[in-house]
């Protein structure tokens, strides 16, 4: 099976615009997560999704949302950009159970100048 | 809530044995696992031990649990040049759904 795809890679973008990422999980998997890593904060939870419907959201604000279709693939949404918002966002995929792992993608390299 | 610790460092020679260390908190912990990253990466899934387990050997990855300390090791038989990585311990809680990773450990192999 592949594995989880992002697109794309890199993007540099300025403050106060918006970014909109998106992720392939592997498949047959219905649930999508991001994260975000940072060297300061490290990994950490953005949300999840599971068959269109967010299930869990992590602790941040309101101009990180995101989205998932009918195929399982996955969007996640950045507003008014912020210079802190420069990390490396990552998306999982795994499957119905959950308890052999999230299988992550290769991530996207997001630089707010 | 949750928190995952591991030490920042670790350098080892080729062929010796690593032993990387994490420590957790949420004692609801079900599920914990072990990932490695690259740099310029996302995460590799490694292995994975369920709470109600105290082992567990894959090849050259052995994972040992301590659930009353809440302790767990990621040991690395015969450590390649190629193992050189971060390596981060990851805890979920019920269906785990949401990881809680630590800060990940830098292992240097050393020729």
């Amino acid at each position: 099976k592949a594995g989880v795809t992002q697109t794309p890679r890199y993007l540099i973008k300025t403050r106060g615009q918006q970014v909109t990422l998106s992720c392939s999980p592997i498949s047959g998997h219905r649930s999508v997560s991001w994260y975000q890593q940072t060297p300061g904060q490290g990994l950490q939870f953005l949300f999840e999704y599971f068959s269109e419907t967010q299930r869990n959201k992590g602790n941040f604000p309101g101009r990180f949302s995101g989205r998932q279709f009918s195929n399982s693939r996955s969007e996640m949404n950045v507003s008014t950009l912020e210079l802190g918002d420069s990390a490396l966002y990552l998306c999982a995929s795994r499957e119905a159970s959950g308890r052999m792992g999230q299988f992550f993608g290769p991530g996207t390299r997001l630089t707010v100048l | 809530g949750e928190d995952v610790e591991q030490s920042l460092f670790l350098s080892v020679r080729e062929g010796d044995s690593s032993v990387i260390n994490c420590t957790y908190t949420d004692s609801s912990s079900t599920y914990l696992y072990w990932y490695k990253q690259e740099p310029g990466a996302g995460l590799q899934l490694l292995t994975y031990i369920f709470s109600n387990m105290d082992m567990k050997q894959d090849q050259r990855l052995t994972v040992l649990l301590n659930k009353k300390d809440k302790h767990l090791s990621l040991r690395i038989a015969d450590t390649q040049t190629g193992d050189s990585a971060i390596y981060f311990c990851a805890e979920g809680s019920g269906s785990a759904r949401q990881l809680t990773f630590g800060s990940g450990t830098q292992l240097t192999v050393l020729p």
